[in-house]
């Protein structure tokens, strides 16, 4: 049981570049989201799923795309990488099931730096 | 909206001495709310949740934190910390029935002998 896994673990891309980070659970999860850490902003939502084939915006989704096609992958796309991308990325997920609130298992996350 | 405040961003404290951690939200409606602990280079985990009942959650490692509905904090307390302790620690809260979760900008701990 690997749990929450993202790949890749660094990544360093050029202004206008185009890449799919990954995210994997095994744990049978519904819910699936998208975090990006920066210094003195804490973690901001970028999209979350509530289950295969359906996505939601959060707090900060332009420049992102999402698709849930499988209950176990949740891959970020940005489209166009910009500097202001430069972040770690963090993937979560929660069981989904009432009372819906539940502990949320973060991945290791990703670093990105865009030049 | 929700929101929460950390209002301080980086705590120093001596090994053995206890340690306040602040965390003050806003919310309209009932909420939830979580101690996540992130370890250098790694993912967060949670620390402690307040769901309902007991105002006062403990950790395995010796952390707690109270839930206080009139002052809308949920401060972090330890009575004597490790060097091991040494981590950020972010306060999120999420509405009552809804898995999004709205964290604060995290306090740094730092744990020296």
């Amino acid at each position: 049981n690997a749990g929450v896994t993202q790949t890749p673990k660094f990544q360093v891309l050029k202004t206008g570049q185009s890449m799919t980070l990954q995210c994997a659970q095994d744990m049978n999860h519904e819910y699936m989201s998208w975090y990006r850490q920066d210094p003195g902003m804490g973690l901001r939502l970028i999209h979350y799923s509530v289950g295969a084939g359906i996505t939601d915006q959060g707090e900060v989704p332009n420049g992102y795309n999402v698709s849930r096609s499988t209950t176990e992958d949740f891959p970020l796309r940005l489209l166009s990488a910009a500097p202001s991308q430069t972040s770690v990325y963090f993937c979560a997920t929660s069981p989904g099931r009432a009372p819906f609130v539940e502990t949320q298992y973060f991945g290791p996350g990703t670093r990105l730096l865009v030049l | 909206a929700q929101s929460v405040t950390q209002l301080d961003s980086q705590v120093p404290v001596f090994e053995e001495a206890p340690v306040e951690l602040r965390c003050n939200y806003s919310s309209s409606v009932s909420v939830y709310l979580f101690w996540y602990v992130q370890y250098p280079n790694q993912g967060l985990q949670l620390l402690l949740k307040y769901l309902s009942g007991s105002t006062l959650v403990e950790s395995i490692n010796g952390f707690e934190a109270e839930f206080n509905k009139s002052q809308t904090s949920f401060h972090l307390r330890k009575p004597s910390v490790h060097i091991s302790d040494t981590a950020e620690y972010f306060c999120a809260v999420s509405h009552t029935g809804f898995q999004k979760l709205v964290f604060g900008t995290g306090t740094r701990l730092l744990v020296s002998p």
